[in-house]
């Protein structure tokens, strides 16, 4: 079964510090690793799209990274800001439909 | 992208009463998808919606408890039918966009519906 593990579930960090999230992944054959932003009460927006021959992209402050050798991934956010505060969610393609796999997402509380 | 209205953005609900959910998109896309998600927990696949036939419903979902509407390739319906506690969540609809070809296919998002069962 394809599935997405993110960590940690929450952090707390104090405003213009950096932090890094995590997401491990067994979806195979793989097609595409996602992160998405969901703030409070709204629906997920996409941060970064990476397929396999990519291993960093940046959107901003955010700069996501991926092994497909070991299958895992990273958010790195840099100089945090009030509104970053959210949850932000893996998502993983599989090259056969296309089907996403979640994770649970990571809770982000900025704080000032 | 795409811009995914929906509507209600929130409902307080009876047990045992229905809701339909509308999803509208600002283009014409050809899969509409249904999520659901519980608190603290990732977004589930409920069904796609396709125009012109019925939807495909993922493995615990079934048509007479979540029916679908998908009269044209903007606007999509959820219908939550006989609702206990357990159906309390965040009900979202997506479409599929493209970005950068094959394979890269991004997701758009509503901003979701919160259900909550009394």
């Amino acid at each position: 079964k394809n599935q997405v593990e993110q960590s940690p579930q929450s952090l707390i960090i104090l405003e213009g510090k950096n932090c890094t999230l995590q997401c491990n992944y067994t979806v195979s054959p793989f097609s595409n690793l996602r992160w998405y932003k969901q703030d409070t009460g709204r629906g997920p927006v996409s941060l970064t799209i990476m397929t396999f021959s990519e291993n960093t992209k940046s959107n901003g402050r955010y700069t996501a990274t991926l092994d497909a050798d070991t299958k895992q991934s990273s958010l790195h956010i840099t100089a945090s800001q009030l509104s970053d505060s959210a949850s932000y969610i893996c998502v993983v393609s599989d090259d056969n439909d296309y089907k996403l796999s979640f994770g649970a997402g990571t809770t982000v509380t900025v704080r000032a | 992208s795409a811009v995914i209205s929906q509507k209600p953005s929130r409902d307080i609900c009876q047990r045992g009463t229905s809701l339909t959910i509308q999803c509208q998109v600002d283009s014409q896309v050809t899969m509409m998808f249904w999520y659901r998600q519980q608190p603290g927990q990732s977004l589930t696949l409920i069904a796609t919606a396709n125009q012109g036939s019925e939807a495909t419903y993922e493995s615990g979902f079934v048509i007479d408890k979540f029916p679908i509407s998908r009269p044209n390739l903007t606007f999509s319906t959820l219908t939550v039918s006989n609702m206990s506690p357990e159906d309390s969540s965040i009900y979202l609809c997506s479409v599929d966009g493209t970005s950068g070809g094959a394979g890269n296919n991004e997701q758009f998002f509503g901003p979701g519906t919160r259900l909550t069962v009394l």
